[in-house]
Protein backbone atom coordinates (compact mmCIF):
# COMPACT_ATOMS: atom_id res chain seq x y z
CA UNK A 1 0.00 0.00 0.00
CA UNK A 2 1.42 3.73 -0.86
CA UNK A 3 2.05 5.93 2.36
CA UNK A 4 0.75 8.72 -0.35
CA UNK A 5 -3.51 8.81 -0.83
CA UNK A 6 -4.78 10.43 -4.11
CA UNK A 7 -8.20 10.63 -5.03
CA UNK A 8 -8.86 7.77 -7.49
CA UNK A 9 -10.65 10.08 -10.46
CA UNK A 10 -11.52 13.63 -10.87
CA UNK A 11 -13.38 15.03 -13.76
CA UNK A 12 -13.79 18.73 -15.12
CA UNK A 13 -14.69 20.15 -18.30
CA UNK A 14 -12.70 22.06 -20.83
CA UNK A 15 -11.67 25.95 -19.54
CA UNK A 16 -12.08 25.05 -15.85
CA UNK A 17 -9.59 24.10 -12.84
CA UNK A 18 -9.05 20.91 -11.20
CA UNK A 19 -7.19 20.29 -8.44
CA UNK A 20 -5.06 16.69 -7.71
CA UNK A 21 -4.48 16.03 -3.95
CA UNK A 22 -2.04 13.68 -2.33
CA UNK A 23 -1.77 13.33 0.87
CA UNK A 24 1.46 12.18 3.19
CA UNK A 25 2.26 12.63 6.70
CA UNK A 26 5.24 14.41 8.41
CA UNK A 27 7.84 11.40 7.51
CA UNK A 28 7.07 11.69 3.70
CA UNK A 29 5.00 15.17 1.85
CA UNK A 30 5.54 17.22 5.26
CA UNK A 31 8.53 16.78 5.95
CA UNK A 32 10.80 17.30 3.06
CA UNK A 33 10.05 19.11 -0.30
CA UNK A 34 10.26 16.33 -2.48
CA UNK A 35 7.23 16.30 -4.39
CA UNK A 36 6.97 15.73 -8.06
CA UNK A 37 3.95 14.91 -10.43
CA UNK A 38 3.66 12.92 -13.24
CA UNK A 39 0.97 12.81 -15.85
CA UNK A 40 0.65 9.23 -17.69
CA UNK A 41 -1.44 8.53 -21.03
CA UNK A 42 -1.80 5.00 -21.59
CA UNK A 43 1.25 3.44 -23.57
CA UNK A 44 3.31 6.05 -23.23
CA UNK A 45 6.27 6.68 -20.75
CA UNK A 46 5.31 9.20 -17.51
CA UNK A 47 6.08 12.39 -18.39
CA UNK A 48 7.29 14.50 -14.84
CA UNK A 49 5.37 17.95 -15.10
CA UNK A 50 5.95 19.02 -11.35
CA UNK A 51 9.31 18.58 -9.11
CA UNK A 52 10.18 19.83 -6.00
CA UNK A 53 6.73 20.72 -4.86
CA UNK A 54 5.71 23.65 -7.56
CA UNK A 55 8.47 23.76 -9.95
CA UNK A 56 7.81 22.99 -13.74
CA UNK A 57 10.50 21.34 -16.14
CA UNK A 58 11.54 23.13 -19.41
CA UNK A 59 8.35 23.11 -21.86
CA UNK A 60 5.78 21.78 -19.53
CA UNK A 61 2.82 24.62 -19.70
CA UNK A 62 2.30 27.00 -17.36
CA UNK A 63 -1.11 25.41 -16.75
CA UNK A 64 0.25 22.90 -14.52
CA UNK A 65 1.25 24.56 -11.19
CA UNK A 66 2.08 22.58 -7.84
CA UNK A 67 1.58 23.76 -4.03
CA UNK A 68 1.89 22.04 -0.70
CA UNK A 69 0.32 22.69 2.55
CA UNK A 70 1.34 20.72 5.70
CA UNK A 71 1.31 16.98 4.83
CA UNK A 72 -0.97 17.42 1.37
CA UNK A 73 0.88 18.55 -1.66
CA UNK A 74 -1.40 19.31 -4.68
CA UNK A 75 -1.54 19.55 -8.53
CA UNK A 76 -3.58 22.32 -10.48
CA UNK A 77 -4.51 21.87 -13.95
CA UNK A 78 -5.94 25.57 -15.21
CA UNK A 79 -7.74 25.67 -18.62
CA UNK A 80 -8.64 21.85 -19.05
CA UNK A 81 -8.37 20.51 -22.37
CA UNK A 82 -8.87 17.74 -24.24
CA UNK A 83 -5.52 16.96 -23.79
CA UNK A 84 -4.76 16.44 -20.35
CA UNK A 85 -6.87 13.37 -20.01
CA UNK A 86 -4.44 11.09 -18.41
CA UNK A 87 -3.53 9.45 -14.86
CA UNK A 88 -1.42 11.97 -12.55
CA UNK A 89 0.94 10.38 -10.10
CA UNK A 90 2.65 12.28 -7.05
CA UNK A 91 5.77 10.97 -5.32
CA UNK A 92 7.72 11.93 -2.35
CA UNK A 93 10.53 11.23 -0.30
CA UNK A 94 9.71 8.95 2.17
CA UNK A 95 11.95 8.05 5.20
CA UNK A 96 11.25 4.32 4.15
CA UNK A 97 12.63 5.24 0.65
CA UNK A 98 13.92 7.70 -1.73
CA UNK A 99 10.77 7.59 -4.11
CA UNK A 100 6.68 6.50 -3.02
CA UNK A 101 4.43 7.22 -5.42
CA UNK A 102 1.07 7.81 -4.51
CA UNK A 103 -1.96 5.28 -6.08
CA UNK A 104 -2.93 7.67 -8.88
CA UNK A 105 -5.61 9.96 -9.99
CA UNK A 106 -7.73 9.58 -13.58
CA UNK A 107 -8.37 12.91 -14.81
CA UNK A 108 -11.40 12.58 -17.26
CA UNK A 109 -12.33 15.73 -19.27
CA UNK A 110 -16.15 16.14 -19.89
CA UNK B 1 19.20 15.57 -25.46
CA UNK B 2 18.66 12.11 -23.24
CA UNK B 3 17.67 8.81 -24.68
CA UNK B 4 16.98 5.75 -22.68
CA UNK B 5 16.35 2.40 -24.98
CA UNK B 6 14.89 -0.74 -23.89
CA UNK B 7 15.31 -4.53 -24.58
CA UNK B 8 12.70 -5.77 -26.00
CA UNK B 9 9.69 -7.78 -24.17
CA UNK B 10 10.48 -10.93 -22.27
CA UNK B 11 7.92 -13.84 -21.49
CA UNK B 12 9.12 -15.77 -18.57
CA UNK B 13 8.31 -18.89 -16.28
CA UNK B 14 7.69 -18.37 -12.56
CA UNK B 15 10.48 -19.11 -10.24
CA UNK B 16 13.05 -18.14 -13.05
CA UNK B 17 15.22 -14.51 -13.63
CA UNK B 18 15.00 -12.13 -16.35
CA UNK B 19 16.85 -9.07 -16.81
CA UNK B 20 16.35 -6.07 -18.52
CA UNK B 21 18.85 -3.46 -20.20
CA UNK B 22 18.13 0.41 -20.93
CA UNK B 23 20.53 2.52 -22.56
CA UNK B 24 21.45 5.88 -22.29
CA UNK B 25 22.69 8.61 -24.63
CA UNK B 26 22.94 12.02 -24.62
CA UNK B 27 23.73 12.04 -20.72
CA UNK B 28 26.04 15.24 -20.25
CA UNK B 29 25.50 16.06 -16.29
CA UNK B 30 28.14 14.32 -14.54
CA UNK B 31 25.80 13.67 -11.83
CA UNK B 32 22.75 11.60 -12.06
CA UNK B 33 20.43 8.90 -10.35
CA UNK B 34 18.79 5.98 -12.76
CA UNK B 35 15.69 4.66 -11.38
CA UNK B 36 13.55 1.57 -12.49
CA UNK B 37 9.56 1.62 -12.60
CA UNK B 38 7.41 -1.00 -12.94
CA UNK B 39 3.33 -0.62 -13.40
CA UNK B 40 1.20 -4.19 -13.45
CA UNK B 41 -2.05 -4.45 -15.23
CA UNK B 42 -4.20 -2.18 -13.84
CA UNK B 43 -1.70 -1.11 -11.15
CA UNK B 44 -0.08 2.28 -10.70
CA UNK B 45 3.40 3.32 -10.75
CA UNK B 46 5.62 1.74 -8.37
CA UNK B 47 9.38 2.46 -7.74
CA UNK B 48 11.65 -0.68 -7.64
CA UNK B 49 14.92 1.09 -6.95
CA UNK B 50 17.63 3.07 -8.67
CA UNK B 51 21.57 3.38 -9.00
CA UNK B 52 23.54 6.62 -9.07
CA UNK B 53 26.86 5.96 -11.18
CA UNK B 54 28.81 8.47 -9.85
CA UNK B 55 28.83 6.95 -6.23
CA UNK B 56 27.66 3.44 -7.21
CA UNK B 57 25.41 3.20 -4.62
CA UNK B 58 22.60 1.27 -5.07
CA UNK B 59 18.74 1.56 -3.47
CA UNK B 60 15.88 -0.74 -3.80
CA UNK B 61 12.19 -0.48 -2.73
CA UNK B 62 11.45 -2.80 0.27
CA UNK B 63 8.70 -4.60 -1.75
CA UNK B 64 11.29 -6.24 -4.03
CA UNK B 65 14.67 -5.84 -2.04
CA UNK B 66 16.62 -9.67 -1.98
CA UNK B 67 15.43 -10.49 -5.22
CA UNK B 68 16.01 -7.30 -7.44
CA UNK B 69 19.92 -6.21 -8.50
CA UNK B 70 20.17 -2.97 -10.15
CA UNK B 71 23.72 -2.18 -12.29
CA UNK B 72 25.48 0.30 -14.05
CA UNK B 73 27.49 -0.38 -16.81
CA UNK B 74 29.59 2.88 -17.51
CA UNK B 75 31.71 1.73 -20.55
CA UNK B 76 28.32 1.18 -22.63
CA UNK B 77 26.06 3.43 -20.42
CA UNK B 78 23.94 0.41 -19.82
CA UNK B 79 22.08 0.09 -17.21
CA UNK B 80 20.63 -3.87 -15.95
CA UNK B 81 17.96 -4.61 -13.71
CA UNK B 82 17.83 -8.32 -12.75
CA UNK B 83 14.18 -9.59 -11.06
CA UNK B 84 14.58 -13.40 -9.30
CA UNK B 85 12.62 -15.71 -8.34
CA UNK B 86 10.02 -14.38 -10.84
CA UNK B 87 6.12 -14.48 -9.66
CA UNK B 88 2.99 -14.19 -11.76
CA UNK B 89 2.53 -10.60 -9.99
CA UNK B 90 6.02 -9.45 -11.39
CA UNK B 91 3.69 -9.08 -14.91
CA UNK B 92 4.45 -5.28 -15.58
CA UNK B 93 5.64 -3.17 -18.14
CA UNK B 94 9.03 -1.78 -16.98
CA UNK B 95 10.27 1.67 -17.36
CA UNK B 96 14.00 2.98 -16.47
CA UNK B 97 14.50 6.80 -15.96
CA UNK B 98 16.97 9.07 -15.35
CA UNK B 99 16.85 12.21 -12.64
CA UNK B 100 19.41 14.89 -13.73
CA UNK B 101 21.01 15.22 -10.32
CA UNK B 102 22.56 13.53 -7.52
CA UNK B 103 19.83 11.87 -6.07
CA UNK B 104 16.23 10.21 -7.43
CA UNK B 105 13.49 12.16 -5.43
CA UNK B 106 14.22 15.40 -7.70
CA UNK B 107 12.10 14.24 -10.05
CA UNK B 108 12.38 11.37 -13.58
CA UNK B 109 13.02 13.78 -16.38
CA UNK B 110 13.98 11.04 -18.86
CA UNK B 111 12.22 7.82 -19.75
CA UNK B 112 12.67 4.54 -21.56
CA UNK B 113 10.04 3.23 -24.11
CA UNK B 114 8.98 0.63 -21.64
CA UNK B 115 9.78 -3.18 -22.03
CA UNK B 116 7.11 -5.76 -21.00
CA UNK B 117 7.63 -8.93 -18.82
CA UNK B 118 5.09 -11.97 -18.75
CA UNK B 119 5.37 -14.29 -16.38
CA UNK B 120 2.92 -17.19 -17.35
CA UNK B 121 3.50 -21.03 -16.71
Amino acid sequence: QSPLTQPASVSGSPGQSVTISCTGTSSDVGGYNFVSWYQHRPGTAPKLIIYEVFNRPSGVSTRFSGSKSGNTASLTISGLQAEDEADYYCTSFTINSPVAFGGGTRLTVL
Amino acid sequence: QVQLVQSGAEVKKPGSSVKVSCKASGVTFTTYALSWVRQAPGEGLEWMGGIIPFSGTSNYAQKVMGRVTITMDESTSTSHMELRSLRFEDTAVYYCSVTPAPYYYYGMDFWGQGTTVTVSS
